[in-house]
């Protein structure tokens, strides 16, 4: 266990859903990211919250949404997904940017 | 452009052997170094970090550092079928986020 949870672990959708996962953090960190790695490929980095704020959207589709409300939490709003967004998508949290430490990942199917 | 590179492997090494995992980086001002290891379906776990040049050794495991030649080397004694997994070098250039290579991906043959 890292201290991070992602709910939730398995997750299929229709293209039409929509849907959010969660991710929680206690490490009393104050940065936390989505990453998203499809199979057989690199981790790609979506968003990064520090203190809440957003510092860095990588060039995502607006069918992804982030919110972050506390430090300590984050989620992932999805809606009018594609085939081609299923993946593990991974939460991750750090203190300022130093090493990170992962959730176990919610494993998304789109039909 | 930041950059961290890894051979992809797959790297194939006897039970018992030694392996040796190799990652260079572009950002001369990085001051900190991970080594992550995924197992197929999980997510990525912390396993070594480094901070000055030289060695770190943990367990099996040693991580070493050349800043100079923007080098930096995971090496596992006496490797396990269980260490059969990808590993992910992540590089910390400045106060930006980490960067990560795409991995390099382990075999041990038992």
């Amino acid at each position: 266990e890292t201290g991070v949870t992602q709910t939730p672990r398995h997750l299929v959708m229709g293209m039409t859903n929509k849907k959010s996962l969660k991710c929680e953090q206690h490490l009393g960190h104050n940065a936390m990211y989505w990453y998203k790695q499809s199979a057989k490929k690199p981790l790609e980095l979506m968003f990064v919250y520090n203190f809440k704020e957003q510092t860095e959207n990588n060039s995502v589709p607006s069918r992804f949404s982030p919110e972050c409300p506390n430090s300590s939490h984050l989620f992932l709003h999805l809606h009018t997904l594609q085939p081609e967004d299923s993946a593990l998508y991974l939460c991750a949290s750090s203190q300022e940017s130093n090493e990170q430490f992962f959730g176990p990942g919610t494993r998304l199917t789109v039909l | 452009q930041k950059e961290v590179e890894q051979n992809s492997g797959p790297l194939s090494v006897p039970e018992g052997a030694i392996a040796s995992l190799n990652c260079t980086y572009s950002d001369r001002v990085s001051q900190s170094f991970f080594w992550y290891r995924q197992y197929s379906g999980k997510s990525p776990e912390l396993i070594m970090s480094i901070y000055s040049n030289g060695d770190k050794e943990d367990g099996r495991f040693t991580a070493q550092l050349n800043k100079a030649s923007q080098y930096v080397s995971l090496l596992i004694r006496d490797s396990q079928p269980s260490d059969s997994a990808t590993y992910l070098c992540a590089v910390k250039p400045g106060n930006t986020p980490l960067v990560f290579g795409k991995g390099t991906r382990l075999s041990v043959i038992a």
